[in-house]
């Protein structure tokens, strides 16, 4: 069985600070790794994803992941926050046979 | 544009009558998934459909049908809804390959309440 525990369920920054989101995973096989992000009353968009390649993981708006298969963490980051950097976001672990799980989601406010 | 549509966005309904949220993808993808975001609780899953004709139960299928007649629709349906059955609900939608790291493309959701 396979599992996601996102270690915050909520996270504050101050604008131009770096952002460090925690997610720990559990499983079985050898899996893929995502993150998503939801903004206010919207769907969930594909930030990043972990596919066995390259350990360090760029996504879209400036954020990355490192996947470290020893700590059995995909933690995301930022180097410097933005106040439309504010949504909730979500780990995603999923095997090869399309089993997604999903963490409980990190709810990121972004202070001026 | 690529795209997952769900009908209707929002929707207020009572205990017992029955309703359908449709969901369609034209991205002539293989799998397709429905699943409800609750607080605290992430997304769960309710149904998935490896392909036409072929569905299985998530975590969350209790007074959930499922039918996928057709490869880019899969619709939900609940034939006796409840109030715990108020949550919001995604449809999603991938390509099924190898080694599993196809991402799922979600709809935008409909918000389900059930008095």
């Amino acid at each position: 069985a396979q599992s996601v525990t996102q270690l915050d369920s909520h996270v504050s920054v101050s604008e131009g600070t770096p952002v460090l989101l925690r997610c720990n995973y559990s499983s079985s096989y050898s899996p893929s790794l995502f993150w998503y992000v939801q903004h206010p009353n919207k769907g969930l968009q594909l930030l990043l994803k972990y596919t066995s390649a390259a350990t360090l993981v760029k996504g879209i708006n400036g954020f990355e992941a490192e996947f470290k298969k020893s700590e059995t963490s995909f933690h995301l980051t930022k180097p410097s926050a933005h106040m439309s950097d504010a949504a909730e976001y979500f780990c995603v672990v999923k095997n090869n046979n399309n089993d997604m799980r999903f963490g409980a989601g990190t709810r990121l406010t972004v202070k001026p | 544009e690529a795209q997952v549509t769900q009908n209707p966005r929002y929707l207020i309904t009572v205990t017992g009558k029955k309703l359908t949220v449709t969901c369609s993808q034209n991205m002539n993808h293989e799998y397709m998934s429905w699943y409800r975001q609750d607080p605290g609780l992430g997304l769960r899953q309710i149904y998935y459909s490896m392909n036409v004709e072929v569905t299985d139960k998530g975590d969350v299928p209790e007074g959930y049908k499922v039918s996928r007649k057709e490869k880019r629709n899969f619709p939900l349906i609940l034939e006796s809804p409840s109030p715990n059955q108020t949550s919001l609900y995604f449809c999603a939608s991938s390509l099924l390959g190898t080694g599993g790291s196809n991402e799922q493309f979600f709809g935008p959701g409909t918000r389900l309440t059930v008095l």
